[in-house]
């Protein structure tokens, strides 16, 4: 079945430092793919999206590009903020999961001033 | 404004007593979902529904239950046979068809007394 992989956590950076999470995954056909962000005690918000090979999902400074080839969807950012610390989710929506979404496990970000 | 509410913020159960968590949605989507996330962890799949009165468990459906009576309701029971309640629950919706984000609401934090 479909199924998401990313890094584990937690990951501590100072702030203004290169963000990387990486995040692989198995799936059928060509899904959809998402990173999702929960702050402390909140639910999850939709970060950026992608819906086929090549494409780059952006926002807030944070960019994923789809890669079908590596079946990649690695999260970056240039420069990290304190407020960026959250959890940070990859999932999937896919041709063989009907309507649901597939997650990873998350990963913990915490940034040092 | 369009989202999710999940109703209460917090909710203690005592032993051997059943439990109701509200989800309500404004956004006038079709796919409703109820996911349990337990400290440190991802979120799993408990029910969902694709549309009015019709709905299918997910990965840990046993000791819950729930009703999909109206497009924009989805509530989530957490029975007596539920032996370890103790999480965070999450709501979400999604237009039903597939590939589309799901929209959660802030959840709901159940604790045994």
């Amino acid at each position: 079945g479909d199924s998401v992989t990313q890094m584990e956590g937690p990951v501590t950076l100072s702030e203004e430092a290169f963000l990387t999470i990486n995040c692989t995954y198995t799936a059928t056909g060509y899904p959809s793919l998402f990173w999702y962000v929960q702050y402390p005690g909140e639910g999850l918000q939709l970060l950026l999206k992608a819906t086929k090979a090549d494409d780059k999902g952006s926002n807030k400074g944070f960019e994923a590009t789809y890669r079908k080839e590596t079946t990649s969807f690695h999260l970056e950012k240039g420069s990290v903020q304190v407020s960026d610390s959250a959890v940070y989710f990859c999932a999937l929506s896919g041709e063989s999961s009907a309507s649901k979404i597939i997650f990873g496990s998350g990963t913990r970000l915490s940034i040092r001033p | 404004d369009g989202g999710i509410t999940q109703s209460p913020k917090y909710l203690f159960r005592k032993e051997g007593q059943n439990v109701t968590l509200s989800c309500e949605q404004n956004l006038n989507h079709d796919a409703m979902y109820w996911y349990r996330q337990d400290p440190g962890q991802g979120l799993r799949l408990i029910y969902y529904s694709q549309i009015v009165n019709d709905f299918q468990k997910g990965d840990i459906a046993e000791g819950y239950s729930v009703s999909r009576e109206k497009k924009e309701s989805f509530p989530l029971t957490v029975t007596s046979a539920q032996k370890n309640p103790t999480a965070f629950y999450l709501c979400a919706s999604s237009r039903d068809h597939s590939n589309q984000p799901q929209h959660f609401g802030d959840g709901t934090r159940l604790s045994i007394l």
